[in-house]
């Protein structure tokens, strides 16, 4: 499609249950990245992917959080035992070059609840 | 590591009014700019971005910013707002592909 597209748009979930959000990229776009907008303003890198390949995952929390880019399917990333502080929106993005200047495009986000 | 800051969490202008939002950043390394607009329930839009070519880079919507080497500043101007410039505003730094260090935002607000 023409943009990232993004579901669930809101997901609530108990302290404990497992969330797991999607995300299409833009068609011909090779390259995806998850990012983690926690209190309206503060945006961090998640992971980034080059087609199924993990790129870079240095932003991922190292227990509970995973991703996956899978051939023929969305994108997914999945939290298991959702803890409080994981309430944010989470952004995808996709782009169609690896380069350091180059624009990425943001889907519309996916707001987590963890209540 | 790379990093921006963004003064003023909030910024309220009139319409007609020049907009200005300033950004400073760190970095050891020529830095790759960005600012990006961010209108409510939606994903982050590029403005405009720095790669090392002019120093005074224009943008979408008729934003403009000029990167100041000896400042180590990136701020973002626009001549006139328009009610359609309230928004979140956030400059970023590039640290690799894919990766940004975003500030923490200025909130435009336009007055009638």
């Amino acid at each position: 499609g023409e943009e990232v597209a993004q579901t669930p748009k809101h997901l609530v979930r108990g302290e404990g249950q497992k969330a797991k959000l999607y995300c299409a990229p833009i068609k011909g776009h090779s390259y995806v990245f998850w990012y983690q907008q926690v209190l309206k303003n503060e945006f961090k890198f998640l992971i980034s992917f080059q087609n199924e390949n993990v790129f870079d995952e240095t932003g991922m929390p190292k227990e509970r959080f995973s991703a996956k880019c899978l051939p023929n399917s969305p994108c997914s990333l999945e939290i298991q035992a959702t803890k409080l502080e994981d309430s944010a929106v989470y952004f995808c993005a996709s782009s169609q070059k690896q380069d350091s200047t180059g624009e990425l495009f943001f889907g519309e986000g996916s707001r987590l609840t963890v209540l | 590591a790379q990093s921006v800051t963004q003064l003023g969490s909030h910024v309220s202008v009139s319409e007609g009014a020049l907009v200005l939002l300033r950004c400073n950043y760190s970095s050891s390394v020529p830095p790759y700019l960005f600012w990006y607009v961010q209108y409510p329930n939606q994903g982050l839009q590029l403005l405009l971005k720095y790669t090392s070519a002019a120093t005074l880079v224009k943008g979408i919507n008729g934003f403009e910013a000029e990167f100041k080497k000896s400042e180590t500043s990136f701020h973002l101007t626009k001549p006139s707002a328009h009610m359609s410039d309230a928004a979140e505003y956030f400059c970023a730094v590039s640290e690799g592909w894919g990766k940004f260090q975003f500030g923490a935002g200025t909130q435009v607000v336009v007055t009638p």
